[in-house]
């Protein structure tokens, strides 16, 4: 089956520090890839987004590419703030009526 | 607008009890989910709903009932409330037959058992 693995929580990182949250997948096909992020007291909305291999999503200055020979979708920010602290997911579709399998969630937490 | 909303927001309520929580959805979307989250964040999906019909229905207890009046509302209800179901279910849509099918996300239930 499906899986999504990301690095375990929590990241805490100095404000305009670089980051990188590491995702690494399994499934049969070619998923589509996410990065979902949840701020606090609130649901999962979708940050970015990969469809096919080399495909490189981008949002709000966070950046991540597919890479199917790795079978990974890190997640990166060159510069970030205390705004983006929140908990982040990785997530793969394979397609049609499948589940979408996430991956446990990284909290992120950027101090000034 | 809100494009996904539950409620109620909070509910707090004894072990025992039979509980309902609602979901509506205003995109148009074909799908709808129901996912549970617990206090170390991790998402466990629950049950999803395509055109009114159940797709997906993972190993959830019986007490749990998903409801599909039309494919803009899925309503989750809850027999026999226990301490262990006390969390945060968040209700999803998407639509499933598009290339991306990213799921839209409801703020949430917190519920918490006594």
């Amino acid at each position: 089956g499906n899986s999504v693995t990301q690095m375990e929580g929590p990241v805490t990182l100095s404000e305009e520090a670089f980051l990188t949250i590491n995702c690494t997948y399994t499934a049969t096909g070619y998923p589509s890839l996410f990065w979902y992020v949840q701020y606090p007291g609130e649901g999962l909305q979708l940050l970015l987004k990969a469809t096919k291999a080399d495909d490189k999503g981008s949002n709000k200055g966070f950046e991540a590419t597919y890479r199917k020979e790795t079978t990974s979708f890190h997640l990166e920010k060159g510069s970030v703030q205390v705004s983006d602290s929140a908990v982040y997911f990785c997530a793969l579709y394979s397609g049609g009526y499948q589940k979408v399998t996430f991956g446990i969630g990284t909290k992120l937490q950027v101090i000034p | 607008d809100t494009a996904v909303s539950q409620t109620p927001k909070y509910l707090v309520t004894q072990m025992g009890n039979d509980k309902s929580i609602k979901c509506e959805q205003n995109l148009g979307h074909d799908t709808m989910y129901w996912y549970k989250q617990d206090s170390k964040k991790f998402l466990k999906i629950m049950f999803s709903y395509n055109n009114k019909e159940l797709i997906i229905n993972e190993t959830v207890p019986n007490r749990f009932s998903p409801k599909s009046p039309d494919k803009a509302h899925l309503n989750l209800h809850i027999n026999s409330l226990e301490l262990g179901d006390s969390a945060v279910y968040f209700c999803a849509s998407s639509q499933v037959l598009s290339s991306m099918a990213e799921q839209y996300f409801g703020p949430g239930t917190r519920l918490t058992v006594t």
